[in-house]
């Protein structure tokens, strides 16, 4: 079975530039997470879809952070403009029905953010 | 914040057991506690979970406490492979309950 995948696994932009990640999830899991992992920190849910509508996106800050998922299947993450703090390691995840053991996550986008 | 609390790290010795302790003194009585834990520069990854009774899978063994204030993950013979940070979260099983990672505990196996 395929994994979650993400691209790219690598970004460095300057400050004020815009930046997009995408994940595909596992064939079949209807609930997606994005998620921000700073250095030293556990994973912080940014939002999470069930097939495409949103079930949270509280701690999104919706400024400069959005998010879609059309047609319930691929998202794309995007930051405009981004910033210093926004350094990070963004997490995508998948799961069937959204129980945590069912839960697996990608390898992650590590942004950079000079 | 996150509902647990968690060493900020361990060290154990290669083949020997590793017993990484978590406490979740405001657990809720349909939550569960489940284990996570992350290698460097991957995805956290799914180990085990429980609700009251005592768990064992093939990668590890969950010890609940009566009360559910804690637990204790087990890993019986830890390789160098096991290094890891290793996060405790209590969630409720379906959900749409918001996940809180903490920091978690960072486990290094030594030769």
């Amino acid at each position: 079975e395929a994994g979650v995948a993400q691209s790219p696994r690598y970004k460095i932009i300057e400050k004020r530039q815009s930046v997009a990640f995408w994940c595909n999830p596992i064939s079949g899991h209807a609930t997606l997470y994005w998620y921000q992992q700073i250095l030293g920190q556990g994973p912080k849910l940014l939002i999470q879809f069930q097939n495409n509508g949103v079930v949270d996106d509280s701690q999104l800050p919706k400024d400069r952070f959005s998010a879609e998922r059309l047609k319930g299947v691929d998202s794309t993450l995007k930051i405009q403009p981004a910033k210093l703090e926004d350094s990070a390691v963004y997490l995508c995840a998948s799961s069937l029905g959204g129980s945590m053991e069912t839960q697996y996550f990608g390898p992650g986008t590590r942004l950079l953010v000079l | 914040d996150a509902k647990t609390t968690q060493p900020p790290s361990m060290d154990c010795a290669e083949g020997r057991a590793a017993n990484l302790p978590c406490n979740h003194s405001t657990i809720s009585g349909n939550e569960y506690v489940y284990w996570y834990r992350q290698i460097h520069s991957q995805g956290p990854q799914y180990i085990i979970h429980g609700l009251k009774n005592n768990e064992t899978n093939e990668m590890a063994s969950l010890i609940i406490t009566e009360d559910r204030k804690s637990s204790t993950l087990i890993l019986p013979h830890a390789t160098l492979r096991d290094t890891a940070v290793y996060y405790c979260i209590v969630s409720l099983k379906t959900s749409y309950d918001k996940v809180i990672f903490g920091p978690g505990t960072s486990l290094s196996v030594i030769p």
